[in-house]
């Protein structure tokens, strides 16, 4: 069955970095465009950014851009968001999940892991 | 940027009964973009409704997506327990890329 499991979350402060991996398995990871989503505590959802199956092709919530980075190892199964310059604001907890190109919807989800953006 | 506006809110409903909640964008959408995701206290959302109107797999029959341009709706013919949730309507377009609704709270009456 198809999971995804993130890790890497944590406490860290303002200006610091972190990076977070999502380890996917049970579907041919190579084969599919993944993305980053988060959510605030006690808040809705934002997308974060969305790479595709060959690395090609990467986007950017406007809120992030210039501050992390999207990437995936097809090798490891894996994808991964480095993430700088971290604000309060960034605080969240952050979801991999698996994108169907067809309708671009997001079709599973990771448990999310939570990153807290704190002094 | 395409906004998408969810109502209502909260919507208090008691079991058995019809629940519609509401996506509307800001500018016409392709309803092939449109989806629907459900999340419980504690949970990853999950994915209900995609293309507007498909089922995702395992989705009950009871859930079911319609709408087009800027209107959307999901329903809930008759509601049992579990359903009582948070949800979220999601669409993909120009930049940026994806946008979700604020999304409609449904509670137990």
């Amino acid at each position: 069955q198809v999971q995804l499991v993130e890790s890497g979350g944590g406490l860290v402060k303002p200006g610091g970095s972190l990076r977070l991996s999502c380890a996917a398995s049970g579907f041919t990871f190579s084969d599919y465009y993944m993305s980053w989503i988060r959510q605030a505590p006690g808040k809705g959802l934002e997308w974060v950014s969305y790479i595709s199956s060959s690395a090609n092709t990467i986007y950017y919530a406007d809120s992030v851009k210039g501050r992390f980075t999207i990437s995936r190892d097809n090798a490891k199964n894996s994808l991964y968001l480095q993430m700088s310059s971290l604000r309060a604001e960034d605080t969240a907890v952050y979801y991999c999940a698996r994108v169907i190109v067809a309708t671009r919807h997001f079709d599973y989800w990771g448990q999310g892991t939570l990153v807290t953006v704190s002094s | 940027e395409i906004v998408l506006t969810q109502s209502p809110g909260t919507l208090s409903l008691s079991p058995g009964e019809r629940a519609t909640l509401s996506c509307r964008a800001s500018q016409s959408i392709s309803s092939s973009f449109l989806a629907w995701y459900q999340q419980k206290p504690d949970q990853a959302p999950r994915l209900l409704i995609y293309g507007a109107s498909s089922r995702a797999t395992g989705i009950p029959d009871r859930f079911s997506g319609s709408g087009s341009g800027t209107d959307f709706t999901l329903t809930i013919s008759r509601l049992e327990p579990e359903d009582f949730a948070v949800y979220y309507c999601q669409q993909y377009g120009s930049s940026p890329r994806y946008t979700f609704g604020q999304g409609t709270i449904l509670e137990i009456k």
